[in-house]
């Protein structure tokens, strides 16, 4: 189906272990974004991509690490996980206008790291 | 201070009622964005404007370029209205495609 897609929904891992959240759209939009929502702090910028083999580092990157080798695809790992990256991962895409970017959000992921 | 700043941060309505949530912003932006995000669901796209006024179904969302100020008004409120809505820009002079959020307004409609 078209559209965007995270894997996987949901996770629990421990304390220094390597996760990868998967994000993947069929749209070719050149833009994909991830973003961290906690209580309190309303959607974070973590990593943001214009193209592929393209990306930056957005309001939040410490301890993440991205990578877009395909177009299509976005996928975002935690390196050494800390409980503090216990947080709700959304993956996003748009693609230029005129006016900016109207962004199409994935379902989420919701991490625990214990 | 936060760029973009909504109110109120929490909504209780009756069904029925018609319902304004407020978006200040601070910044020069070339656009802004509603969002609605259902209880433990994803987040949907519902307006993205630069000047005056956008109508879709119930919903309506309007601009004020000079003043910094967008609302997002809800005509005949109903329970499945029941959502965070979150008010988000695009600035003129930031990186493109990246976009800057209110922390949302939690909006609930009682039957």
């Amino acid at each position: 189906d078209a559209g965007i897609t995270q894997s996987p929904r949901y996770k629990i891992t421990e304390t220094g272990r390597q996760v990868t959240l998967m994000c993947h759209q069929t749209w070719s939009h050149s833009y994909m974004f991830w973003y961290r929502q906690d209580l309190g702090h309303g959607l974070r910028l973590i990593y943001y991509s214009a193209a592929a083999d393209i990306t930056d580092k957005g309001e939040v990157p410490d301890g993440y690490v991205v990578s877009r080798s395909k177009t299509e695809n976005f996928p975002l790992t935690l390196e050494s996980a800390t409980r503090s990256q216990t947080s709700v991962y959304f993956c996003a895409s748009s693609y230029p206008t005129l006016l900016g970017n109207e962004q199409f959000f994935g379902p989420g992921t919701r991490l625990t790291v214990l | 201070k936060n760029e973009v700043e909504q109110s109120p941060q929490n909504l209780t309505a009756q069904e029925g009622e018609f319902i304004t949530i407020n978006c200040s912003y601070s910044v020069g932006i070339s656009a802004l964005h509603w969002l609605q995000q259902h209880p433990g669901g994803g987040i949907v796209s519902l307006f993205m404007l630069s000047s005056g006024k956008k109508k879709h179904g119930r919903l309506i969302a309007t601009i004020n370029i000079q003043e910094k100020h967008s609302s997002l008004h809800i005509t005949a409120s109903h329970p499945r209205d029941s959502a965070v809505y979150i008010c988000a820009v695009t600035d003129y002079g930031g990186s493109q495609g990246n976009l800057i959020f209110g922390k949302g307004t939690k909006l609930s409609v009682k039957p």
